[in-house]
């Protein structure tokens, strides 16, 4: 089956500083890959998700990056704010056809914005 | 936000006793799925639903059931609680929808076994 790894589990970084997430997975048949955000006491919600015939996506200040070649992709957050403290976490999966939808997930990542 | 709810939200119960946790989504998506979130594991799938009595296991599937008679909810249960299982554990639904699988998550529960 699939497996993901995340790293890292913890990143701190100053207010305006970029943050980056990388994730990496296994099989080469993955080709959705979405990003979650988890506020504290909150479950996960969707920020950003990117298709494997798609090499970045943006939106605002958060980017993804994927390299199918090395099956690795990345979370990229520029000009970070406090307010975008909270845990992210990776995920992969065969893009739902019909079929059933099952991502793994990686372990999650804890982003700490200091003012 | 999508309509999931889950309750409780918060419970209390001790080892050996029976749990039921309810989801229930207003969203009439086909999909629904419960996870466990722990520290240092992430979210691991318990179990899954793509139907009304339709469902099947996760990868920590041992120690709960689950049932789906309706389409709006999906039932997990603990047949015999165990400090183990104390988690927060998480429902979430998805349908597909021009290609997209996008997961809601529903609050969670946080469920303490004595």
């Amino acid at each position: 089956g699939e497996n993901v790894e995340q790293h890292p589990s913890t990143l701190s970084v100053q207010e305006g500083d970029s943050a980056v997430i990388k994730c990496t997975y296994s099989d080469s048949a993955s080709n959705y890959f979405p990003w979650y955000k988890q506020e504290l006491g909150k479950g996960p919600q969707l920020i950003i998700d990117i298709r494997s015939n798609v090499g970045e996506k943006k939106d605002q200040r958060i980017a993804v990056t994927l390299n199918k070649t090395a099956k690795h992709f990345s979370l990229h957050i520029t000009e970070t704010q406090p307010e975008d403290s909270a845990v992210y976490f990776c995920a992969a999966s065969i893009s739902p056809s019909g079929g059933s939808y099952i991502p793994t997930f990686g372990r999650g990542t804890s982003l700490i914005v200091h003012p | 936000d999508a309509g999931i709810t889950q309750s409780p939200r918060h419970k209390v119960t001790e080892t050996g006793t029976p749990v039921t946790l309810r989801c229930h989504q207003t969203e009439n998506h086909r999909y629904m799925y419960w996870y466990r979130q722990d520290p240092g594991h992430g979210l691991r799938l318990i179990h899954y639903s793509y139907g009304v009595k339709d469902t099947d296991k996760g990868e920590v599937s041992d120690g709960y059931s689950v049932s789906r008679s309706k389409t709006e909810d999906f039932l997990l249960t603990l047949e015999s609680a165990t400090s183990s299982q104390t988690s927060v554990y998480f429902c979430a639904i998805s349908e597909y929808r021009g290609g997209n699988g996008e997961q809601f998550f529903g609050p969670g529960t946080r469920l303490t076994v004595l």
